[in-house]
C-alpha cells in the first residue's frame, strides 16, 4: 500500500508570505502528526490529530502556524508571514490506534525563506 | 520542545566494526521506537519496542527497551557502507497521549 506522501517536496518563498504544505497520511490511520526539523538537528513535535479527538497544538512555535486535518484524513499545515527562521523541512507521520501506535513517516517538505 | 537524550553524536567507525548507540531519559516511556534517517528523505521506522526488557532483532540491529522504561539501546553489528544516515530514537510518554518524544540522533559514518 502507498505510504505517507507529502507535497511540494521543496517550497521557496520570500519572507512574508504565506504557505501551505500538505500530507496524506496512510489509509485508515486515525493519527496523523506534523514534525519540524531544521538543519541537522532532531526532530521538532508542532501539532497531532487523533481522531475526532481535538488535536494537541502544544508544540506549535508561534500563531502563525495552523493546522487541519479534514475529513480524518489530508492535513494542512499553514506558516502565514513566513520568516527565515521558518526555514526548515516539515515532516508528517502518521499511526494506527490497531495495535502498536507506530508512527510512519513522509518525505517531508523542505521550505526555504528567502 | 522535549527531547531525550541521545549519544554518541556522532560516530566514524570501520566496515564490519559493531556500533552502539542510546537514548536516556528522566521521564518514563512505554513504547520506544528506533528510526534511520538518509539525506532528504524521512525518517523509516527500524524497530519497535513495547515492553520493558524487552530485545528485539531485525536482521543485523537489536534494540532493547530499558528494565527502568528510561532508555534504550541500538545495536548494529557489522556495519556495511549502506548503514550511513542518523538514527533515532523515539519515546512514547505514559501520559497517555500518542505523541512521542524523540531524540537528538547518532550520526554514522562507516569507512570502507
Amino acid at each position: 500500500g502507498a505510504g505517507v506522501s507529502q507535497s511540494p517536496s521543496n517550497k521557496v518563498t520570500e519572507k512574508g508570505k504565506d504557505v501551505e504544505l500538505r500530507c496524506d497520511p496512510i489509509s485508515g490511520h486515525t493519527a496523523l502528526y506534523w514534525y519540524r526539523q531544521s538543519l541537522g538537528q532532531g526532530l521538532e513535535f508542532l501539532i497531532y490529530f487523533q481522531g475526532n479527538s481535538a488535536p494537541d497544538k502544544s508544540g506549535l512555535p508561534s500563531d502563525r502556524f495552523s493546522a487541519e486535518r479534514t475529513g480524518g484524513s489530508v492535513s494542512t499545515l499553514t506558516i502565514q508571514r513566513t520568516q527565515q527562521e521558518d526555514s526548515a523541512v516539515y515532516l508528517c507521520a502518521s499511526s494506527s490506534r490497531d495495535g502498536a501506535y507506530e508512527q510512519y513517516f513522509g518525505p517531508g517538505t523542505r521550505l526555504t525563506v528567502t | 520542545g522535549q527531547q531525550l537524550n541521545q549519544s554518541p553524536q556522532s560516530m566514524f567507525i570501520q566496515e564490519g566494526e559493531d556500533v552502539s548507540m542510546n537514548c536516556t531519559s528522566s521521564s518514563i516511556f512505554n513504547t520506544w521506537l528506533w528510526y534511520k534517517q538518509e539525506p532528504g528523505e524521512g525518517p523509516v521506522l527500524l524497530i519497535a519496542l513495547y515492553k520493558a526488557g524487552e530485545l528485539t532483532s531485525n536482521g543485523r540491529l537489536t534494540a532493547q527497551f530499558g528494565i527502568t522504561r528510561k532508555d534504550s539501546f541500538l545495536n548494529i553489528s557489522a556495519s556495511i557502507p549502506s548503514d550511513v544516515g542518523i538514527y533515532f530514537c523515539a519515546g512514547q510518554l505514559t501520559s497517555g497521549t500518542y505523541k512521542y518524544i524523540f531524540g537528538t540522533g547518532t550520526r554514522l559514518k562507516v569507512l570502507a
